[in-house]
């Protein structure tokens, strides 16, 4: 059974303030790290799939950096703001399975 | 538009019902999954199809759920005879060839309430 977990489960900050989420995977037979963000009422979108060690991505004031001989992930968002209250979602594929393994999730609300 | 689709958008049925879940991938997509989301749960991984490949059902909860993918595009899922714990929203992802080579592209999902 693999495992991913996320946290905080829940993050409430105030509009400008910086914040960061942890996702824990297993560290053995990794092929590939996706980030995901879930609006209400709207569909998870792809915010990145990392596949290296010491990988770091960056979407304008979001970024990402990934270890997988220690088997985590963070998620980094700059200066948040309102419109970047969703569910971030990891998820986690092997090398040898075709699915990924998604953790509970870290509920980000942004408030002015 | 160019997105995944699916329908219905909500369903309430009653417990013992059976209920059909469609999903319309990105054209051209070969690879399609379905997760779906209880309550305070994560994504739980459903089934896969991969072109015209056996698919993996390795996460259909029972046997009351099987799906199909007709013509390596639509998909339906169905649940025979609901119950009140399969009440949860499901989400449809397709991909250009699976997930590891790439991100999944999600429809909004198809919320299920079982009364």
């Amino acid at each position: 059974i693999l495992n991913v977990e996320q946290s905080p489960q829940s993050l409430h900050v105030q509009e400008g303030d910086s914040t960061n989420f942890t996702c824990s995977f297993p560290s053995s037979n990794f092929y590939a790290l996706h980030w995901y963000r879930w609006e209400t009422a709207k569909s998870p979108e792809a915010l990145f799939v990392m596949t290296l060690n010491g990988d770091e991505k960056k979407k304008g004031r979001i970024s990402a950096t990934l270890n997988t001989k220690e088997g985590y992930s963070y998620l980094y968002i700059k200066g948040s703001q309102p419109e970047d209250s969703a569910t971030y979602l990891c998820a986690f594929n092997t090398g040898t399975a075709s699915k990924l393994t998604f953790g509970t999730g870290t509920r980000l609300q942004v408030t002015l | 538009g160019a997105g995944v689709s699916q329908s219905p958008s909500n369903k309430v049925t009653e417990k013992g019902k059976d209920v059909e879940l469609r999903c319309d991938p990105i054209s051209g997509h070969t690879a399609l999954y379905w997760y779906r989301q209880s309550l305070g749960q994560g994504l739980e991984f459903l089934i896969y199809f991969q072109g015209n490949s056996a698919p993996d059902k390795s996460g259909l909860p029972s046997d009351r759920f099987s799906a199909e993918r007709t013509g390596g595009s639509v998909s339906t899922l169905t649940i025979q005879r609901t119950q009140q714990e399969d009440s949860a929203v499901y989400l449809c992802a397709s991909s250009p060839e699976g997930v590891r080579t790439g991100e999944l592209f999600f429809g909004e999902g198809s919320r299920l309430t079982v009364l």
